[in-house]
Parts: C-alpha cells; sequence; structure tokens
C-alpha cells in the first residue's frame, strides 16, 4: 500500500542551525502538507502546497520556514535558524485532488526534531 | 485554538464493550469530519470520515455519528479490540467555498486502552 515516507525519523540539532526535513509523498497525490506536535500539545497545521506554489500557511509558518518540492517527488520543510522552541514531531501529509468532497490526508510517522 | 476539542483525555474499555470517543466543534464552517489513530512513534492513520451533508458513516467496526445542530461527532468502535488501543484524534476542515486546500484543525486527542 503506497504511503507517505519521512526521513530522518529523528533530528538533533543546534540552536540556529538549518535544517531540513524530507518527505515523499503519495506518488499520484496533489496536495502537501506539513503538520508539527509539541510534546503534550495537539497537531497543528503549517503549511500546505499545491501546483508548486504554498496555498496556505498559518502563523507559526513564519520567514525562517519555507517549503520546496525540488523535483517530482521530494517535498521539504527547512528551518533556516533553529530555535529551542521548535522541538516537536514535524509531520508531512498528502492527498489527492478532492473527490465527492472528501479531503482525507495520509501521513508520514514523522521527524522528531530535537533542538539543543 | 479551541475549534476542535475533545473533552476527554482518555478512555477504558473492556474488551468487546463499545468505545464511544467524542469531539465537538465550535466552527460553524467545517464540512468534513475525519478520525485518525495514531500508535507511539508512528504518525496519524486515517481511520473514517464524514462529509456534514450526512449524520452517519460505517465501516466494518467503526461508526462515525455527526450531529450539526450540536456541533458534534462521536466515533463508536463496536466490539472493541486490545489491538484499538491507541490515541484518537478527531480532526476538520472547511471546504470555504471550494478555495481552501483542506488544512485540518486537530482535537487534542483521546487515549483509548482496551483491556483483554
Amino acid at each position: 500500500e503506497p504511503e507517505v515516507t519521512q526521513t530522518p525519523s529523528h533530528q538533533v540539532t543546534q540552536m540556529g542551525q538549518e535544517v531540513i526535513l524530507r518527505c515523499v509523498p503519495i506518488s499520484n497525490h496533489l496536495y502537501f502538507y506539513w503538520y508539527r506536535q509539541i510534546l503534550g500539545q495537539k497537531v497543528e497545521f503549517l503549511v500546505s502546497f499545491y501546483n508548486n506554489e504554498i496555498s496556505e500557511k498559518s502563523e507559526i509558518f513564519d520567514d525562517q520556514f519555507s517549503v520546496e518540492r525540488p523535483d517530482g517527488s521530494n517535498f521539504t520543510l527547512k528551518i533556516r535558524s533553529t530555535k529551542l522552541e521548535d522541538s516537536a514531531m514535524y509531520f508531512c501529509a498528502s492527498r489527492t485532488r478532492k473527490a465527492l468532497g472528501k479531503n482525507i490526508q495520509y501521513f508520514g510517522a514523522g521527524t522528531r526534531l530535537s533542538v539543543l | 485554538d479551541q475549534q476542535v476539542k475533545q473533552n476527554s483525555p482518555s478512555l477504558s474499555v473492556q474488551e468487546g464493550r463499545i468505545s464511544i470517543l467524542n469531539c465537538d466543534y465550535t466552527n460553524s464552517m467545517f464540512d468534513y469530519f475525519l478520525w485518525y489513530k495514531k500508535y507511539p512513534a508512528e504518525g496519524p492513520t486515517f481511520l473514517i470520515s464524514i462529509s456534514s451533508i450526512k449524520d452517519k458513516n460505517e465501516d466494518g467496526r467503526f461508526t462515525v455519528f455527526l450531529n450539526k445542530s450540536a456541533k458534534h461527532l462521536s466515533l463508536h468502535i463496536v466490539p472493541s479490540q486490545p489491538g484499538d488501543s491507541a490515541v484518537y484524534f478527531c480532526a476538520a476542515s472547511a471546504d470555504a467555498g471550494g478555495t481552501s486546500y483542506g488544512k485540518l484543525t486537530f482535537g487534542q486527542g483521546t487515549i483509548l486502552t482496551v483491556h483483554p
């Protein structure tokens, strides 16, 4: 069964360093998302990406964050200068074009980002 | 952001009995609702969904009920099995006239434990 894959599973970095989290969405999907979950808190939306551009972003997604789809398969989230409060699980998700009003998103296993 | 709330942090049920997980929402623009299951160290796994034009959707042991007037949905699992033990998240999205790209808003999650 097709699945969303994320690498690495755990990333440890020093405050102020840049990190890139990688995702390979399901191959025929067209909409891509990043969410994050800080320990003990809700899963929060960061950004959605469609047709090679950002379609929506949350207030969390400030100038330190960027997303890219550098080729036909990868979808990346870059944090330019990490802060302690960026420590969280980051989930990538993808879905097909809506069918009959459905919005079913499929999630990867996540990358645990630890900022020291 | 309390647009989606799951007021019960945990639920404990005996194997074979019914599990009922509840979710309330405040945003009347939400028109699609989903339940995800999450095991430790894994991403959310899609379980079942319902559109706002329906009040019930069933898939095997899982049934989701939607009460739009009360802005309430519930997930029923019958019969419950020990393998159902996980964190269950309710999520919602708004189509916003077709311009939304499907951002999901999550509840806090309910930890379900099914005892043999």
